[in-house]
């Protein structure tokens, strides 16, 4: 069974800091998606990861991808309280082939 | 880009009625809708996977004769809560799959269920 596994939960963070979300998995796959989610609404696409050192980057975040290590990164660069939100991995794969399993979330918090 | 159409976007039932939730692909053929299941403050669970024209597949734990899914045509997934009871209070999202999209999913806007 895949398992999923982002660290931290939560974090609060200053504007203008950096830090990292870590995105765990437990069995081999291609691919690895980043999503947003806003309060009370569904998932914004960020980020998709198709090959082994996949890196991507959308304004402050940034994205990569260590299949070997099955771990993915997404970097927060310079945070501003428009990135607080709550931040979802998730990957394709396993046995069941297009879907998708979630990881806990990651609640950001910015504060000024 | 690809859009699915979710309706209602919130609604608010008695215990022991059923309710059907719609989700519409604008623009695209979904062979494939992924239904989710979100509870606050957690993560996305998945329910069920719909095939167009065939049964669909649900995940361990969830009650199919609770939680009908019907999958008639390209662009048109349902799922209807039956006798709902308050503990199904729950975000409801779909999802499909992009051909072509590099491997994309779109997410429906999601359906707010309230049970009283």
């Amino acid at each position: 069974e895949l398992k999923v596994e982002q660290n931290p939960l939560f974090l609060s963070m200053q504007e203008g800091k950096n830090y990292t979300i870590y995105c765990n998995y437990s069995t081999t796959s291609d691919r690895l998606y980043w999503y947003r989610q806003d309060p009370g609404k569904s998932l914004e696409s960020l980020f998709v990861l198709l090959s082994n050192g996949a890196v991507k980057q959308e304004g402050r975040l940034m994205a990569s991808l260590d299949t070997k290590a099955r771990l993915s990164t997404l970097h927060i660069t310079a945070a501003v309280h428009d990135l607080s939100a709550t931040y979802f991995c998730a990957v394709a794969g396993g046995t069941s082939y297009g879907k998708l399993t979630f990881g806990q979330g990651t609640i950001l918090t910015v504060h000024p | 880009g690809a859009v699915v159409s979710q309706h209602p976007s919130w609604v608010i039932c008695k215990s022991g009625t059923s309710v059907k939730i719609e989700c519409r692909s604008l623009d695209f053929q979904a062979t494939t809708m992924f239904w989710y299941r979100q509870f606050p403050k957690q993560s996305l669970m998945l329910m069920a996977t719909s095939n167009e024209g065939s049964k669909a597949t649900y995940e361990q734990g969830v009650e199919k004769d609770k939680f009908l899914i019907n999958h008639a045509s390209l662009t048109l997934s349902t799922l209807t809560v039956t006798s709902a009871h308050p503990e199904d209070s729950s975000f409801y999202i779909c999802s499909a799959r992009v051909a072509g999209s590099g491997y994309g999913y779109t997410f429906g806007s999601g359906t707010r269920l309230t049970v009283v």
